[in-house]
């Protein structure tokens, strides 16, 4: 079945350091790919998302490429802040599909300190 | 963006009693959705509605499940009988459109089984 692997469960930086977080995934039919963010006592936030081959999503600083040859959808931002603290979510969708469930990855927890 | 609100944010019962945890979802959105989170662990789907009908539904959504938006109103979510296992944060989420439209979620309500 379709599924999104979150390869860091937990990333410590300290501010202004270069933040990635790695999504690969896997789709049998045609994938749309989100990331969202989750802060403690709160659901989920969309940030962005992307469905062609090389579409860039990006939002508040962070980006990320949708790459169909290596399946992937990895998360970055240059400069991270305390405020970034928080669990990352990329998730999974199906452009033909209306309605359909989302797929999420285990979650990355990312911790900035000042 | 655009706000889902769900009511109550915490609920404890008794093993056994029912429960109808309340998603508001944003206004113009035709498709709703249920999640359920266990504490510290990923994001799993439970069911999707559209046009008064259930779309599709996971393993997790036992028979002891039920969901309904009548007359546009919230859209519910009830477990009748409770059981230990069913204590987790329960989102809700809705978007406009299915496929690779954005799903927008609710604060989470906590239900705790005792």
């Amino acid at each position: 079945g379709d599924s999104v692997t979150q390869t860091e469960g937990q990333v410590a930086l300290s501010e202004e350091d270069f933040l990635t977080i790695h999504c690969n995934y896997s789709a049998s039919g045609y994938p749309a790919l989100f990331w969202y963010v989750q802060y403690p006592g709160e659901g989920p936030q969309f940030l962005f998302r992307a469905s062609r081959d090389k579409e860039k999503g990006s939002s508040r600083g962070f980006e990320a490429t949708y790459d169909k040859g290596t399946t992937s959808f990895h998360l970055r931002k240059a400069s991270v802040q305390e405020s970034d603290s928080a669990v990352y979510y990329c998730a999974l969708g199906d452009l033909r599909q209306g309605g359909r469930a989302l797929i999420f990855g285990t979650g990355t927890t990312v911790s900035v300190s000042p | 963006g655009p706000k889902v609100l769900q009511i109550p944010s915490h609920q404890i019962i008794d093993m056994g009693q029912m429960v109808t945890l309340n998603c508001d979802p944003v206004s113009n959105h035709l498709y709703f959705y249920w999640y359920k989170q266990i504490l510290g662990q990923q994001m799993e789907f439970l069911v999707n509605f559209y046009n008064g009908k259930v779309m599709e539904k996971s393993k997790l959504f036992k028979d002891q499940f039920s969901v309904e938006r009548p007359d546009g109103s919230y859209f519910t979510l009830k477990i009748q009988p409770t059981a230990l296992e069913d204590s987790a944060v329960y989102f809700c989420a809705s978007s406009l459109w299915g496929g690779k439209d954005t799903q927008y979620f609710g604060p989470g309500t906590r239900l705790l089984v005792l």
